[in-house]
Formats: C-alpha cells, structure tokens, sequence
C-alpha cells in the first residue's frame, strides 16, 4: 500500500529560525511530490510540485528538495515568520493515468512559530 | 475569483439525519473532488468526478453520494449521517483528473461536521 510518512509530528521554533521538515514515501512507480500549507481553519494551498528528475524547487523562502533513490523529500523553510504558523503537507502522485485521483497524503508536520 | 466555495462552513446533525454539502468552483477546471480530513490522519478521497458528467468512488465512498450539477458545482451527500463521519470535509478541483501532468489542487476552506 502506498504510504507518505512525516517527520516530526509537530515542532516549536523562534520567529527568525529555520527549520527542515522530512517526508518519506513508499509510492512507486512515483511522478510527483507535492507540498502543501494548510492554515489552521483553511485548505490546503500548494507551495511547491517536483517531478522524480527535479532534486530542489524553491518558492520564496520555502526551499523543496527530493531524493527519488531513497524516496525522502524535505522542506526547508528560512528566516521563519509568525505566518509560518501550519501544518505543512507532504502529497505524492503516482504515475497511472487519472493520477491526480490517486494521491496519498501524508498526516503533516504541525510547525508553531513563537515570537 | 473566489476559487473554491463551500457552504456550509459549520454544521451539526443528529445520527440519522441527511445533509448536503455544496461546492462551487470558478476556475473553469474539469475535475473535482471530495476529501475527509481527520485528526492525525491523511487526507482521504470519498468521491471524485473526472469531467463534467462523470462521478466515481474514491478510497473510502460509503455511506455518502455525490452530483456532479454541471461544470462548476459538486455536492455530497450524507444519507443517514453517523458519528463515525464526524470530519472536516473538503473539496478540491483541478484542471484535468491528470495522467502524470503536474495538475494542482486548489481546495476550498472546508465543512465541519458534527454528528451526535
């Protein structure tokens, strides 16, 4: 069964600080990775999409990488701000025709940004 | 260009009782869907529809319908609610249901269920 794993549950860091969040996944043949931020009370909106050949995708201070051999995508986010402040959603797409139905979501990272 | 739309915002039921929620997109997309977000889990498929005339189960779809209205809107419904459907509830859309193509989900703001 496909799986998406993330680590850690939750994390506590000061405005200013960085921090990396890690996701492993078991989804294979694999496309694509997905990260989300969802707001506490909102959906999910995307931040970054990689493809099994892209390594790094950056989207302002949010920087994406993805290792396909050993199937671990991380997300790095710099120089933390209060609006940081969500759960951080790591999505994997096979490849399969009408993959966009067959995503498998992982449970998210709850990071909290503290002044 | 609201995106995403979703009424209601909060609801809740009695076990037995029927509802329905609504979703509406404006982005002109093909494709929309409806996930259960739940404490500590994954977001799950319930139902999806491809294109406009076409619905289809997802990974967990009993106990709820769903209609494809037209190409913007595209309700579920809860026949006899349980306290087991107790969730958030979301709906997605994108351009195409996709084939490896790099087609993103915009969610709306989701519905909070409670059935007692």
């Amino acid at each position: 069964k496909n799986q998406v794993e993330q680590s850690p549950q939750s994390l506590i860091i000061l405005e200013g600080k960085n921090c990396t969040l890690q996701c492993n996944y078991t989804v294979s043949p694999f496309s694509n990775l997905r990260w989300y931020k969802q707001d506490t009370g909102r959906g999910p909106v995307s931040l970054t999409i990689m493809t099994f050949s892209e390594n790094t995708k950056s989207n302002g201070r949010y920087t994406a990488t993805l290792d396909a051999d050993t199937k671990q995508s991380s997300l790095h986010i710099t120089a933390s701000q209060l609006s940081d402040s969500a759960s951080y959603i790591c999505v994997v797409s096979p490849i399969s025709s009408g993959s966009a139905r067959q995503l498998t979501f992982g449970s998210g990272t709850q990071l909290t940004v503290l002044p | 260009n609201a995106g995403v739309t979703q009424t209601p915002k909060f609801q809740v039921l009695k076990t037995g009782q029927s509802m329905t929620l609504q979703c509406a997109q404006d982005m002109n997309h093909n494709s929309m869907y409806w996930y259960r977000q739940d404490p500590g889990m994954g977001l799950r498929l319930i139902y999806y529809s491809a294109s406009e005339g076409t619905t289809d189960k997802g990974e967990v779809p009993n106990g709820y319908n769903v209609s494809r209205l037209n190409k913007r809107e595209f309700s579920l419904r809860l026949e006899s609610a349980a306290p087991s459907q107790t969730s958030v509830y979301f709906c997605a859309s994108s351009r195409d249901i996709g084939g490896g193509a790099l087609e993103t989900q915009y969610f709306g703001p989701g519905t909070r269920l409670l059935v007692l």
